[in-house]
C-alpha cells in the first residue's frame, strides 16, 4: 500500500502570510503513460466532509481560490496557500488516487496565529 | 456536478450488519466510480472501497473480509454493508464520486452501540 505522510501535523500562520503544507508518498504516483501524478488535496473544515481544492498535484477544482496552489512530482508534493484567509482555518489531507487502496496523509490542522 | 446522500441507520448494534445507501443525482451513476470512506470520530479518513457502474469492485485489504459495495443503476444509487460491526466501526461515513480525485456527500454517522 501508498503510505501518504504529512507535515507539519500541525501549523499557525499569521492572516495574509504564506502557508505551506507537504505531502510525501512511500511511491511514485506518477502515472508514465500521460506523465501525471494521481495526488489529489481536501480541505475539510469542522462539522463539514472534506473538500476537493487540487487533483493531478496541480489542477485547481472549479471554484477553489487562486491562493490554493499544488505542486510537486513522483514522490513530493506540496499545497500551498499564498495569502492565508480566515476562512482557510481546516485541516488539508494529501491523497493518492494511482492505485488502490486510495490512501490519505494523516492530516495537517492550519490556524491562525 | 453530481451530488451525493447518504442515508441508513445511525445506530447499529454490535455484531450486526451495517447498511448505507448513497443516492447519486445530477448525473448518471454509470459515470465515474463510487467510493465509501469513513473518518472514526477526531480521526483521518480511510477509504473503504469503490464500486463501478457493472458492479465491480475493489476493497481496503484491512475491511475486505467485512465489506460489500453494490450498485443499483435503475435507482442511480450505490449501497455498502458492513458485517460483524463492533464499536471500532462507529465513524462518519460518506460517499463519493471517484475520479480525479474525491467528490463527497455530506456524510453520516453511525454509531455501534447495543
Amino acid at each position: 500500500d501508498f503510505v501518504m505522510t504529512q507535515s507539519p501535523d500541525s501549523l499557525a500562520v499569521s492572516l495574509g502570510e504564506r502557508a505551506t503544507i507537504n505531502c510525501k508518498s512511500s511511491q511514485s504516483v506518477l502515472y508514465s503513460s500521460n506523465n501525471k501524478n494521481y495526488l489529489a488535496w481536501y480541505q475539510q473544515k469542522q462539522g463539514q466532509p472534506p473538500r476537493l481544492l487540487i487533483y493531478r498535484s496541480s489542477t485547481r477544482e472549479s471554484g477553489v481560490p487562486d491562493r490554493f496552489s499544488g505542486s510537486g512530482s513522483g514522490t513530493d508534493f506540496t499545497l500551498t496557500i499564498s495569502s492565508l484567509q480566515a476562512e482557510d482555518v481546516a485541516v488539508y489531507y494529501c491523497q493518492q488516487y494511482y492505485a488502490a487502496p486510495y490512501t490519505f496523509g494523516q492530516g495537517t490542522k492550519l490556524e491562525i496565529k | 456536478q453530481v451530488q451525493l446522500q447518504e442515508s441508513g441507520p445511525g445506530l447499529v448494534k454490535p455484531s450486526e450488519t451495517l447498511s448505507l445507501t448513497c443516492t447519486v443525482s445530477g448525473g448518471s451513476i454509470r459515470s465515474y466510480y463510487w467510493s465509501w470512506i469513513r473518518q472514526l470520530p477526531g480521526k483521518g479518513l480511510e477509504w473503504i472501497g469503490y464500486v463501478d457502474y457493472s458492479g465491480n469492485t475493489n476493497y481496503s485489504p484491512s475491511l475486505k473480509s467485512r465489506v460489500t459495495i453494490s450498485v443499483d443503476t435503475s435507482k442511480n444509487q450505490f449501497s455498502l454493508k458492513l458485517n460483524s460491526v463492533t464499536a471500532a466501526d462507529t465513524a462518519v461515513y460518506y460517499c463519493a464520486s471517484t475520479a480525479d480525485g474525491f467528490s463527497w456527500g455530506q456524510g453520516t454517522l453511525v454509531t455501534v452501540s447495543s
